[in-house]
């Protein structure tokens, strides 16, 4: 299984930039996607294929990267933002999630 | 507006057998891939798996394989989850999830890009 590893957390400050990373444990090429996911909610698409925004997702959203290592970043970081982030592919079978990463407020 | 409506879940007994079930809506069911997902208490997305539009390719995480079952009735817009022999790991909320996406150029097979609002299965005696 393609493993996926992201840091368990990130403290930001309102209105600053807020980057997390992925790393894939073999290439999946550009087959990485983000969600978000608040408390006591069901997840929700962010970003698809590394670096598209789904439909009605902010623009201050964004996803890059191709292989191993990918980022996604929220610029500029709003409150409503404080969430868990989870990296997802589907490059190989079984698709993987990444651990999420718990976006805070410092 | 797309819906997926999951039901089914509860309290299990250890060992026992649960079924889940989809209710999908909005959107032409049998065009889409469909997958499952859960999350233990206080853990992470576990994907469990996925089943194709006519229901001839399903694919697992390996480690479930021998105890979920994922099936789908394009005739009620259903999608389905049973779950066997039922261990206190399997407690957790199940979502399912429409897992193909097509952004009117391109197709993106397992993009989650709808999602129910779970089932809760707590596996206790």
């Amino acid at each position: 299984d393609i493993v996926l590893t992201q840091s368990p957390a990130l403290a930001v400050s309102l209105g600053q930039r807020a980057t997390i990373s992925c790393r894939a444990s073999e290439s999946v090429r550009s087959s990485m996607h983000w969600y978000q996911q608040k408390s006591g909610q069901q997840p929700k698409l962010l970003i698809y294929g590394a670096s598209n925004l789904a439909s009605g997702v902010p623009a201050r959203f964004s996803g890059s990267g191709s292989g191993t290592d990918f980022t996604f970043t929220i610029d500029p970081v709003e409150a409503d933002d404080i969430a868990t982030y989870y990296c997802q592919q589907s490059r190989n079978d079984p698709n993987t999630f990444g651990a999420g990463t718990k976006l805070e407020l410092k | 507006e797309v819906k997926l409506v999951e039901s089914g879940g509860g309290l299990v007994q250890p060992g026992r057998s649960l079924k889940l079930s989809c209710a999908a809506s909005g959107f032409s069911f049998n065009d889409y891939w469909m997958g499952w997902v859960r999350q233990a208490p206080g853990k992470g997305l576990e994907w469990i798996g996925e089943i194709n539009q006519d229901s001839s390719t399903i694919n697992y995480t390996p480690s479930l394989k021998d105890k979920f079952t994922i099936s789908r009735d394009n005739a009620q817009n259903t999608l389905y989850l049973q779950m066997s022999k039922l261990g206190s790991e399997d407690t957790a909320i199940y979502y399912c999830a429409r897992a193909s996406y097509y952004d009117g150029t391109y197709y993106f097979p397992g993009v989650m890009d709808a999602w129910g609002q779970g089932a809760s299965v707590t596996v206790s005696s």
